[in-house]
């Protein structure tokens, strides 16, 4: 079956620009996740939705992200005026639930390069 | 709070050489641990996984074992081959949203 899509591949924008990345899961999967993997940070958790309900944000690295998912399926990370420091690549992660016994399914990631 | 050490890399090994990658953790409760694999130019793939103490998780000839009294889920495998030249992320799922928790990375290099 199709897995975790991502979508552009690569984004390379100018500083200040806004981007928004795009998740499709894994259909009928209710858990998503967004992580960010860069050089210096490694592989770092951004945001969890149980279905369309983000219970907490505070994993976000600034008021400049924001993440929405709708129909509990796809879901976009949008970073608005971006920086440097926002390169990375971006990953999305989906899970038939919650439960920590999961596996996690990732997609390919997002290449977001900020000139 | 709860976290992942694993050894840094990079590690050369020749084909058919042992492997060993050490990960510790540090988490409260009963978190479920994890391999996974990124081979170059794909995504995050799950190696294996163990969910309570003492399980072995096993495949592709790797194997991990959940061992409490050390707080350790070292990966091993007995002899390597070139395709399984990657880096590997030790994992484990004590994040507060239910996210995993990774370790650094450590990257494979199988020479023939």
């Amino acid at each position: 079956g199709a897995g975790v899509s991502q979508s552009p591949s690569n984004k390379v924008t100018e500083k200040g620009k806004d981007v928004e990345l795009r998740c499709d899961p894994i259909s009928g999967h209710t858990a998503l996740y967004w992580y960010r993997q860069s050089l210096g940070q490694g592989l770092e958790f951004l945001i969890y939705f149980q279905g369309n309900s983000a219970p907490d944000k505070s994993g976000l690295p600034s008021d400049r992200f924001s993440a929405e998912r709708t129909g509990g399926s796809v879901s976009t990370l949008t970073i608005q005026r971006t920086q440097q420091e926002d390169s990375a690549v971006y990953l999305c992660a989906s899970s038939p639930s919650g439960s920590q016994y999961n596996e996690q399914f990732f997609g390919p990631g997002t290449r977001l390069t900020v000139l | 709070g709860n976290s992942v050490t694993q050894m840094e890399g990079p590690v050369t090994l020749s084909e058919e050489a042992f492997l060993t990658i050490n990960c510790t953790y540090t988490a409260t409760g009963y978190p479920s641990l994890f391999w996974y694999v990124q081979y170059p130019g794909e995504g995050l793939q799950l190696l294996l996984k163990a969910t309570k103490a003492d399980d072995k998780g096993s495949n592709k000839g790797f194997e991990a074992t959940y061992r409490k009294e050390t707080t350790s889920f070292h990966l091993e495998k007995g002899s390597v081959q070139v395709s399984d030249s990657a880096v590997y992320f030790c994992a484990l799922s004590g994040g507060s949203q239910g996210n995993l928790i990774f370790g650094k990375g450590t990257k494979l290099s199988v020479k023939p």
